[in-house]
This record gives structure tokens, C-alpha cells and sequence, in this order.
């Protein structure tokens, strides 16, 4: 069945280390996307990439990279500069025209910086 | 830039009862309107969405919405909730980036609780 993996689902690190979240999805879908969702702050985009090779910042983008060098794979790299990493992280995935009715999400990784 | 207010953090529902959660936003444009749940510790689950045409939109697990757009409101209805529907909802703009794709902008959430 087509759709998308986070993986890990948890994952744990100390603080002051990066660490970076895959995200693969087998839908055929061209835009990916990562929100960090924090308790009762509902879903905010961190980046966002159209196509292969190209990306965008979005909202809250400071402390967070990525890199899209394969359609299927869209990881984010939580750095050390990011001040608060802890956080409910989701990727998602569209494609155009089914860009405009929603988004595919992925099941999440809960990152806990110790 | 858009933006979505859902005025409630949590509300409780008797099992049975109908269920109105509120959403409000501010887009410059037509919008883009969609509802997500989410259960705990999971990834979102689309329920419907509002892109044209019939204000009164049909989603699925017996969900409706009303996209009202001289109250800025997408308001979501169920005539009558099971316990298997409490889980957080999510009201969601999408901002049209040409190319047929959007960047969506989420509200905070409304928890819902069903009580039996």
C-alpha cells in the first residue's frame, strides 16, 4: 500500500547533538512537508520542497535543515542551534492538484532532547 | 498571511449527541478549507475538505462541514457522536502556491471528549 514512513516513531538525544528524522513516502507525491506540532499549539511548518533539489523555509525554520535528493525521501536534520527541539514531528506529502484538497501525513516522530 | 482560530480547546459530548466544533479564519482569497483528525500519538486523517461549489460539504465517518463565507467560519458537524469519535480535530486554510500546490495553515485544535 502506497503512503508515508516516519521512522523512528521515538527517539531520544542529548542535548546538543544533532539528529535527523526520515521521512519516505511511495505515493508518487512531488511536495513534501515537515510540521512540528507542540501541545496545544496545533501544526507548524518547519520546511517544504516542490521538487527534487529545491526547498523552502516556512514558518519556524530557524535550527532545522533538510535536503530532498530523491523524490521518495524528504529527512530533517534537528540541530543543535534549535533552541526547543522536543516536539510531536509529522511529514507530509501532496501532489499537484491534490495539493489544493489536503495533505498525506505521515504517522510521526516523537523526538525527547535529554 | 492566513490564519485559523478554533475558539475551543476541548469540548465534551454525550455519546449520541450532535457535535458542532467551530473554526474561523482569515485568508485573503477564496480558500482552502479542510478538516483533520488526529488520534493520539498518531498522523492526521483528512475528514473533508471545501475547495468549490457546494457550501455543504460531506466528509467521511458521517462528518459535515459549512463553509460560511460572510462569517469567515468552516464550522464541523456530526448529528450524532460515538465514543470512537474522541480524538483532537484540526481546522486547517490552505494558501494557494500556484502549480496546483498549497502550504496549509492548522488551528490549535479542539480535543473532543465523549462522554458515555
Amino acid at each position: 500500500d502506497g503512503g508515508i514512513t516516519q521512522s523512528p516513531k521515538y527517539l531520544f538525544r542529548k542535548e546538543g547533538q544533532n539528529v535527523t528524522l526520515s521521512c519516505e513516502q511511495n505515493l508518487n507525491h512531488d511536495a513534501m512537508y515537515w510540521y512540528r506540532q507542540d501541545p496545544g499549539q496545533g501544526l507548524r511548518l518547519i520546511y517544504y520542497s516542490q521538487i527534487v533539489n529545491d526547498f523552502q523555509k516556512g514558518d519556524i525554520a530557524e535550527g532545522y535543515s533538510v535536503s530532498r535528493e530523491k523524490k521518495e525521501s524528504f529527512p530533517l536534520t534537528v540541530t543543535s542551534a534549535q533552541k526547543n527541539p522536543t516536539a510531536f514531528y509529522l511529514c507530509a506529502s501532496s501532489s499537484p492538484g491534490q495539493g489544493v484538497y489536503g495533505y498525506t501525513f505521515g504517522s510521526g516522530t516523537r523526538l525527547t532532547v535529554v | 498571511a492566513q490564519s485559523v482560530t478554533q475558539p475551543d480547546i476541548h469540548i465534551t459530548v454525550s455519546e449520541g449527541a450532535s457535535l458542532e466544533l467551530r473554526c474561523n479564519y482569515s485568508y485573503g482569497a477564496t480558500p482552502y478549507l479542510f478538516w483533520y483528525v488526529q488520534s493520539p500519538g498518531q498522523g492526521l486523517q483528512l475528514l473533508l475538505k471545501y475547495f468549490s461549489g457546494d457550501t455543504l460539504v460531506q466528509g467521511i465517518k458521517g462528518f459535515e462541514a459549512e463553509f460560511k463565507r460572510s462569517q469567515s467560519s468552516f464550522n464541523l458537524r456530526k448529528p450524532s457522536v460515538h465514543w470512537s469519535d474522541a480524538a483532537e480535530y484540526f481546522c486547517a486554510v490552505g494558501a494557494d502556491m500556484g502549480s496546483g500546490y498549497s502550504t496549509l495553515t492548522f488551528g490549535k485544535g479542539t480535543m473532543l471528549l465523549v462522554s458515555p
